[in-house]
């Protein structure tokens, strides 16, 4: 079953706007981590926040982690119409091997 | 170039036909994974491996096979394939205790008939 539950399901901003996702996970964790998926491609790893961390940045890319609530938002600032693609988390459990769990992704678009 | 490398990207199989789909990577990873994908359902564990000569099952395993002799290889085979087997599958390989998440090959696109 999906670990992770990402919301929105599809998100659609200007370019110069700032886009916001949020995922979900049920289980204790290791690491998050969020990929991002242009169009019949393979996946593309952007960032990973480990479970003692709140909050990392990578670029123009904020991640924040709250164990708490197991959730994790990925804030994308000053998007630009090439950073329309799929965006997955994913959840590395913490009992022994290093397998991802996905959600089921937010399909961003940004128009210029 | 460095990567994760699969092959065919395209296959179209009959119900019943078998076949291996390839992956291998030059990096030197303890971990790979193969994955399927499916409209809407995100992305879904098969089988896995944390080293050479160890696999084991993931979410989905039913229906396939794996073996990792080498390091670099993870040939993912399908015994009898099915219409349900109709998919995009994605090998992905890591280090162990890495940084830098998973390294994904280019999918290979799957359709039986």
């Amino acid at each position: 079953s999906q670990q992770g539950e990402e919301d929105p399901q599809a998100l659609s901003i200007q370019e110069g706007e700032n886009a916001t996702m949020n995922c979900s996970y049920k289980t204790s964790i290791n690491n998050l981590q969020w990929y991002r998926q242009n169009s019949g491609r393979g996946l593309v790893h952007l960032i990973l926040i480990r479970s003692n961390e709140r909050e990392k940045h990578s670029g123009r890319l904020r991640v924040t982690l709250d164990t708490s609530k197991k959730s994790s938002s990925l804030l994308i600032t000053a998007s630009r119409a090439a950073d329309t693609a799929s965006y997955f988390c994913a959840t590395e459990g913490d009992s022994g091997y290093s397998t991802l769990t996905f959600g089921k992704g937010t399909m961003l678009l940004v128009s210029p | 170039n460095a990567g994760v490398t699969q092959t065919p990207k395209f296959q179209v199989l009959k119900t019943g036909q078998s076949m291996t789909l390839q992956c291998a990577q030059d990096m030197n990873h303890e971990y790979m994974s193969w994955y399927r994908q499916d409209p809407g359902m995100g992305l879904r564990l098969i089988h896995y491996s944390v080293g050479a000569g160890i696999t084991d099952q993931g979410e989905v395993p039913n229906g396939y096979n794996v073996s990792r002799s080498t390091t670099e290889d993870f040939p993912l085979r399908l015994l009898s394939a099915a219409p349900s087997q109709t998919s995009v599958y994605f090998c992905a390989s890591s280090r162990q205790g890495g940084s830098r998440g998973y390294t994904f090959g280019s999918g290979t696109r799957l359709t039986v008939v």
